[in-house]
């Protein structure tokens, strides 16, 4: 199984500020990874796709790039409605594998 | 607007079966994949399986974890998935959600999901 490792497993930043978290394959994975929101007490949400496509109606502050075994996830200017977990997830291969997600706070 | 409506959790005992449905609307159901997901009790999450369009054979991949316990099935007439979930451990207790498969294999829309808790 591809094992994804995803760093770090929680942050805390101040409204505004640039967030970034990192999500590693252990093997080359291509460009076949998205990221998901889960606030709490709800359901994942699509965010990015293809390592770096905007999902329709997503805000812009949202950003993913990276390709093979690294790739980066943004927040540029995070918002207080932006408090959740994070996470990646590979689906080159099966069984498609999650990273163990990244909790975001807003200080 | 896409919807998908997970049901079927609840309690019940190691051993015994219970089937899960995902019940979807604002789509062509039939032309995609459909998978069912799960997240443990204050755990990340973990892919249990799909099953392909008919378009594809109707076909189904299962995690390990739950290969020859669980089946997923589909009927495109009524717009269903379904997760039969047989010989439950108490390791199976999870928020089970089901996914909208894009047509490149990301999911891109989840349900709720529906809780199954597994306890003697």
């Amino acid at each position: 199984d591809i094992q994804m490792t995803q760093s770090p497993s929680s942050l805390s930043a101040s409204a505004g500020d640039t967030v970034t978290i990192t999500c590693q394959a252990s093997q080359d994975i291509s460009n076949y990874l998205s990221w998901c929101q889960q606030k709490p007490g709800k359901a994942p949400k699509l965010l990015i796709y293809d390592a770096s496509s905007l999902e329709t109606g997503v805000p812009s502050r949202f950003s993913g790039s990276g390709s093979g075994t690294d790739f980066t996830f943004t927040i540029s200017g995070l918002q207080p409605e932006d408090i959740a977990t994070y996470y990646c997830q590979q689906y080159d291969e099966l069984p498609y594998t999650f990273g163990q997600g990244t909790k975001v706070e807003v200080k | 607007e896409v919807q998908l409506v997970e049901s079927g959790g609840g309690f019940i005992q190691p051993g015994r079966s219970l089937r899960l449905s995902c019940t979807a609307s604002g789509f062509t159901f039939g032309d995609y994949a459909m998978s069912w997901l799960r997240q443990s009790p204050g755990k990340g999450l973990e892919w249990v399986g799909f099953i392909r369009s008919n378009s594809y054979g109707g076909t189904t991949e299962y995690a390990a974890s739950v290969k020859g316990r669980f089946t997923i099935s589909r009927d495109d007439s009524k717009n269903i998935a379904y997760l039969q979930l047989d010989s439950l451990r108490t390791e199976d207790t999870a928020m089970y959600y089901c996914t909208r498969d894009s047509f490149y294999d990301y999911a891109d829309y989840w349900g709720q999901g529906t809780l199954v808790t597994v306890s003697p």
